[in-house]
């Protein structure tokens, strides 16, 4: 299947900085890319549509402002927390879409945020 | 917003029994998948069902669907250890511009 990467896999910052996580499509294109994020024994939740080229699309409760996408390219999306605090610490999952007639998300493997 | 309910939780099955995980899900779909995740891992994509579809196989693996009852199950056949992870359905509503919205997720402990 198609391989999605993410990095850095674990980042601890300190709070008040940012801190930016790539998503990248390593083998095919992605006009789609999604962020999900994450707490312990909890499930994905879906915080933005990345859209190569345009504005991405927040779900309702994201902070569009804290949660900066930029999707630049057709195989790169990068998440920036801005001003991180320790509520923001989570897991990070990026997946890509290769078409949107395509039905399988693939997913990368995840970063882990720590903020102090 | 969550979509998808998967039950039981958490489920504790000896090695080799087969586990069955249920999910239920609100609105019209065009799809739903079923991943697996490691803890502290990403998620694996293990199979996809169509709405059209009512049963998938794929080795040890077997997806039914239930559109009428907005519902699906996940078997787990011979289960091994490795098989220890939670598992997630997912469901691609109609009209929802591509995104799959992902249930709560059931633990599955393998006791050797």
């Amino acid at each position: 299947g198609a391989v999605v990467s993410q990095h850095p896999s674990r980042v601890i910052c300190k709070s008040g900085t940012s801190v930016k996580i790539e998503c990248r499509s390593l083998d095919f294109q992605a006009t789609t890319m999604f962020w999900y994020r994450q707490f312990p024994k909890k499930s994905l939740m879906l915080m933005a549509t990345s859209n190569e080229g345009s504005k991405a699309t927040y779900e309702q409760g994201v902070e569009k402002d804290k949660f900066l996408i930029n999707h630049a390219s057709l195989t790169l999306s990068t998440l920036t927390v801005t001003s991180a605090h320790p509520e923001d610490s989570s897991f990070y999952i990026c997946s890509a879409r290769s078409t949107p007639q395509t039905d399988t998300q693939y997913f990368g493997p995840g970063t882990r945020l720590t903020v102090l | 917003s969550q979509q998808g309910e998967e039950d039981p939780q958490a489920l504790s099955i000896q090695e080799g029994e087969n586990a069955t995980m249920n999910c239920s899900y609100k609105t019209s779909i065009n799809n739903l998948q079923w991943y697996r995740q490691n803890s502290g891992r990403g998620l694996v994509h293990l199979i996809l069902i169509r709405s059209n579809e009512r049963e998938k196989h794929s080795g040890r693996l077997r997806v039914t669907l239930d559109t009428s009852k907005k519902s699906s199950s996940l078997l787990i056949t011979a289960s091994r250890a490795a098989d220890t992870a939670s598992y997630f359905c997912a469901t691609e509503p109609m009209n929802r511009d591509d995104k799959i919205i992902f249930g709560k997720g059931t633990r599955l402990h393998i006791l050797p």
